[in-house]
Order: C-alpha cells, then structure tokens, then sequence
C-alpha cells in the first residue's frame, strides 16, 4: 500500500499561503491522492484530491509533480480558522476505497 | 448539502452498559463506514458497509456490532466496553466504493468515555 510522509508541524504567517508537502513515492497509476483536515476535536473534512494534473477548488489548489512521487497542497491565503492537522491519503481503490490516514501535519497559522 | 450527522455528541457508559450510536446521511450515498480515533492519533477504519452490507470488518472486536438498517442510517452497537474504548468514532459517507474516486465525508463524530 502506498504511504505518505508529511512533515509533523508547520507554522504560517496569517494572510500568507500554506504550503503542505507530501511524498508518496511508492503510489500506484491508479491511486489518487486526497487530503483531508481535521480541526481540533471535529470530523475529518475533506479539502481537496487528484490524479496526475494539479486541481483547484474553492478551499485550496493541490499541485503534484510529474511523476505523481510528491504533491504540496496550497491554501492561498490562510487564516487563523486553518489552523488543524491535515492528512494527505492515497486511497487504496483494490481495498474497497479505504482510508488510511498517517500521522499528518499540525499547521499553525499564527497572527 | 454534504452533511453526516452523528448521535449522541458524547457518550459515557459503564463497561456494563449496552449503548448504541447512530449515524445518518441524506446524500444517496450507498457507501458507510465506522471509524474509530483515539487521542492524538490518527482515525482507524473500524467497518465498511456498501449497499447496506458488511465489506470491510478490520479485525474489529465483537463487543462492537455494526448495523446498517437501511442506505441512510449506520448504527454501531456498544456492549461490555474496555476502558481502552474511550475514543472519537467518526462515521462517513461515499457515494460507493468504485475505485478511488469516491470521496468520503465524515461527520462531527461521537466523543465516547467508557468508566
């Protein structure tokens, strides 16, 4: 199964864009990649996720490379309301579509 | 409208107890799932039902008991709980299991505090 590997914690200055790196080195052509947040004590909500070309909705853009080894997700100009942990998934469709969330990255957006 | 709802918020129960949570999404989506999320640590796939039948059981212990009543609801049945319960149990919706396309969304969850 393909893992990921997310920096533990990153700060960002309130206003400025947040970027997230993720490394999925070992994904597979078919596997996409998802990210999901988790604000303190609520449900996962999911931002944003892609295959091979770079994806853009209203939350945030997600960018990932060529060869689909890493991706970063951006939010363009964060707030103090962004601060969570945010879970970059591949999902395992040959399981049935399962989730398997890592440790994820705190982000801190501070003022 | 995206929404999973989730009841009770919170819940404490003696190891005893026979208590159950309930989960219910208006979306269509024909794809359940319980997860389980202790403190600090990321959430753990419990149970996963497609068109109202089990798919995915990880190794779940038997004092929990899934039910899938109908496409809407998922229940999941509490009974001779551990101490080492106590967790968040989140529930998620998706519109199916085809591929990995199908995004799931999740809902506020059930705080559980087993004495």
């Amino acid at each position: 199964d393909a893992k990921t590997t997310q920096p533990p914690s990153m700060d960002c200055a309130e206003g400025r864009a947040a970027n997230l790196p993720c490394n999925h080195s070992t994904i597979s052509g078919n596997e996409y990649v998802y990210w999901y947040r988790q604000i303190h004590s609520q449900g996962p909500q999911y931002i944003i996720h892609g295959l091979k070309n770079n994806e853009t909705n209203e939350m945030a853009s997600l960018i990932i490379t060529e060869d689909r080894k890493s991706s970063t997700l951006i939010l363009p100009h964060a707030t103090l309301r962004d601060t969570a942990v945010y879970y970059c998934i591949v999902r395992v469709a040959r399981l049935g579509g399962k989730l398997i969330f890592g440790q994820g990255t705190t982000l801190q957006v501070k003022p | 409208d995206t929404e999973v709802t989730q009841t009770p918020k919170h819940l404490v129960m003696g190891m005893t107890n026979k208590k159950s949570l309930k989960c219910e999404q208006h979306m269509g989506h024909r794809a359940m799932y319980w997860y389980k999320q202790k403190a600090k640590k990321p959430p753990e796939l419990m149970f996963v039902y497609s068109y109202e039948k089990l798919s995915i059981n990880e190794s779940v212990p038997s004092r929990f008991s899934p039910e899938c009543p109908n496409s809407s609801l998922l229940n999941l049945h509490l009974h001779a709980l551990q101490p080492e319960d106590s967790a968040l149990y989140l529930c998620a919706s998706s519109q199916g299991l085809a591929g990995a396309r199908e995004t799931q969304y999740f809902g506020p969850g059930t705080r559980l505090l087993v004495l």
